[in-house]
């Protein structure tokens, strides 16, 4: 069985521009979460969608937001970017609703922010 | 606030040794608490969970961990280390705060297992 899947694995980007990450949850899983993995650092929560739905938001800026589709993949974007969002950046999807907080992680989208 | 402390940057032990990595944790009511390890350039794999029940709780690869209430402790253990345990391990609490599915993480141990 396919596990978490994130696209892309590696991406440059400079100060000021946009970015989209990707996710494809386990099939059957329908709560998809993003984290942010600083270096050094454990994983801070950023969303959590469930059904398609917002259920969750961590404290992060305007500047990031994400949705999920109707396949319950998911995707993170981040406007004007700044030196400090490079980082990993962790999907991780959920069987069952979003409080048993099982969850199973895809490997991760390492952003470099020049 | 909530959080979750792991007190310890590494830890050292030697192979057939027994290990311990130790999480404290800040809630209020009772949280679920979690384990998760990363190796090198890799996502988080869960390890093991409690949410209720026997304080002992048994976990992926011979760990297991410890709830502690009057300690709001939930320490890894595993009796005997082995070198491929060598990873980056994560303690996590999910708070009672209604279905956000919010885990925090704390900061990260380094298990060095030693031949």
């Amino acid at each position: 069985d396919a596990g978490v899947t994130q696209s892309p694995t590696h991406l440059i980007k400079t100060r000021g521009q946009h970015v989209t990450l990707r996710c494809s949850p386990i099939s059957g899983h329908k709560s998809v979460s993003w984290y942010q993995q600083v270096l050094g650092q454990g994983p801070q929560f950023i969303f959590q969608y469930y059904e398609k739905e917002e259920r969750g938001r961590g404290n992060f800026p305007d500047r990031f937001s994400a949705r999920q589709f109707p396949n319950y993949s998911s995707e993170l974007n981040v406007n004007a970017l700044l030196l400090g969002d490079s980082a990993l950046y962790l999907c991780a999807s959920l069987l069952g609703t979003p409080n048993t907080g099982e969850l199973f992680f895809g490997e991760g989208s390492r952003l470099t922010v020049l | 606030a909530q959080s979750v402390a792991q007190p310890e940057d590494q830890v050292n032990v030697a192979e057939g040794n027994p290990l311990t990595v130790k999480c404290t944790y800040s809630v209020s009511g009772n949280p679920y608490l979690f384990w998760y390890v990363q190796y090198p350039n890799r996502g988080l794999q869960f390890l093991l969970k409690y949410i209720t029940g026997d304080n002992l709780v048994k976990g992926s690869y011979g760990f297991e961990a410890e709830f502690n209430k009057s300690q709001t402790s939930f320490h890894l253990k595993k009796p005997s280390a082995l070198v491929s345990d060598s990873a980056l391990y994560f303690c996590a609490v999910l708070p009672f705060s209604g279905n956000t599915g919010k885990l925090i993480f704390g900061q990260g141990t380094t298990l060095q297992v030693k031949p």
